[in-house]
């Protein structure tokens, strides 16, 4: 399979700890995109790199959001000190034009 | 800022309904414009996009045409199946910003037999 790969899919963990979430993206995709969704809204944009840059953060992604992008390939989006409000679906995307492709999403829930 | 409003589900037709979505956008310049699908359980899908005005995007027996003057790209099939059960997503690329995608809130779409 040569789609966008999320892992995990699932997480379930309790208020106040780290989560860490890995996105393998389509290969010989320069950009790479983090996206939240939560039930019943459209998803909502957090941040995105170009090769290994980070050129672009939300207002949304408060400072106990991290993501990394170390060798242009993979991407891991870390949660820290989680809270229940963080409980949401993580969608992972990347692209070489306009046309996102996405990943199936790592679903978190905080208890 | 960039913006895109959809009509608000759920939408429920019996199989062979015409099934229309509004969606209206802001933006500035000259944005792309896309419909992505989400199937249960599934990941987001691109189902049909238009790159610049009139352009009719088109897939799988759905239609959008992207209309400047009206800031619409209104989703359209003329004849829905039951497989066509989704939540259908508008959204749009701007010029700028890395071609992040801005989305709509979705519209829930139930096609009973």
């Amino acid at each position: 399979d040569t789609g966008v790969s999320q892992d995990p899919r699932h997480k379930i963990t309790k208020r106040g700890q780290n989560v860490t979430f890995r996105c393998d993206p389509i290969s010989e995709h320069n950009r790479l995109y983090w996206y939240r969704q939560t039930l019943g809204q459209g998803p909502e944009f957090l941040t995105y790199f170009q090769n290994e840059a980070q050129l672009e953060k939300s207002r949304l992604l408060s400072d106990r959001f991290s993501a990394e992008r170390p060798k242009g390939s993979f991407s891991t989006l870390e949660i820290q000190r989680t809270e229940q409000g963080d409980s949401a679906m993580y969608l992972c995307a990347s692209s070489l034009s306009r046309e996102l492709f996405f990943g199936e999403g790592s679903r978190l829930t905080v208890l | 800022g960039n913006s895109v409003t959809q009509m608000e589900g759920p939408v429920t037709l019996s199989e062979e309904a015409f099934l229309t979505i509004n969606c209206t956008y802001t933006a500035t310049g000259y944005p792309s414009l896309f419909w992505y699908v989400q199937y249960p359980g599934e990941g987001l899908q691109l189902l049909l996009k238009a790159t610049k005005a009139d352009d009719k995007g088109s897939n799988k027996g759905f239609e959008a045409t992207y209309r400047k003057e009206t800031t619409s790209f209104h989703l359209e099939k003329g004849s829905v199946q039951v497989s066509d059960s989704a939540v259908y997503f508008c959204a749009l690329s701007g010029e700028a910003a890395g071609n992040k995608l801005t989305f709509g809130g979705g519209t829930r779409v139930l096609v009973k037999p």
